[in-house]
């Protein structure tokens, strides 16, 4: 049983478009990340919730929306896709100190 | 933003050998976490130090946490083909915030 799945695991979309990769956490976890990893491998936040609420938001462009149903999910939402926006995005979770990673969405932007 | 320097940015090395990598920050870190990331997957928890001087041992991987507490090495020993990846030294800014995270160590072990 995966502890924090994401879907899809691959996404290819043409620039402009609108999309959603979903992250769900089966740790019990109150706080949830999304990270993007460049083409260089380097690993960065994007967002972080606790409990639904946005604690920390990495100066992300705008077009980046997370959404947090509850407490065990945390779904991206990308509006106008950039080819700068080709990344793999991991959602990770923790409960404290280390983080547990999604497996990453790999977002080609054409 | 605060940077963990890590270093060797890459190593290539023969089976059977040992391995070092270590990483150094400019502040406290009151965690210092390794993780290892193979293709295609995320990255995995490796080995997580809590106190200063700490040295933890997770099968052939030992890692330490410095004195300083601005530093952190981990060594494998005796390396296999299944040790290649990537090893990023991580550790949060306080409490429980996100992580910050090395560039990366990239390993690969030739038979």
């Amino acid at each position: 049983d995966t502890a924090v799945s994401q879907t899809p695991k691959y996404l290819v979309t043409q620039m402009g478009n609108d999309k959603s990769i979903k992250c769900e956490q089966n740790l019990g976890h109150d706080t949830m990340y999304w990270y993007k990893q460049d083409s260089k491998k380097f690993l960065k936040i994007m967002f972080s919730y606790n409990n639904k609420e946005l604690i920390i938001n990495e100066t992300v462009p705008n077009r980046f929306s997370p959404k947090s149903p509850d407490k065990a999910h945390l779904n991206l939402h990308i509006n106008s896709l950039e080819l700068g926006d080709s990344a793999v995005y991991f959602c990770a979770s923790s409960s404290q100190g280390g983080n547990t990673f999604g497996s990453g969405t790999r977002l080609t932007v054409v | 933003g605060q940077q963990l320097n890590q270093s060797p940015q890459s190593m290539f090395i023969q089976e059977g050998e040992d391995v070092s990598m270590n990483c150094t920050s400019s502040s406290i870190f009151n965690t210092w976490l390794w993780y290892k990331q193979e293709p295609g997957e995320g990255p995995v928890l490796l080995i997580a130090l809590y106190k200063a001087g700490e040295l933890t041992s997770n099968g052939r991987l030992t890692a330490q946490f410095g004195i300083t507490r601005k530093d952190s090495f981990l060594n494998i020993s005796a390396s296999i083909p299944s040790d290649v990846g990537i090893y990023f030294c991580a550790g949060p800014l306080s409490g429980n915030t996100p992580l910050v995270f090395g560039k990366g160590t990239r390993l690969s072990v030739i038979a």
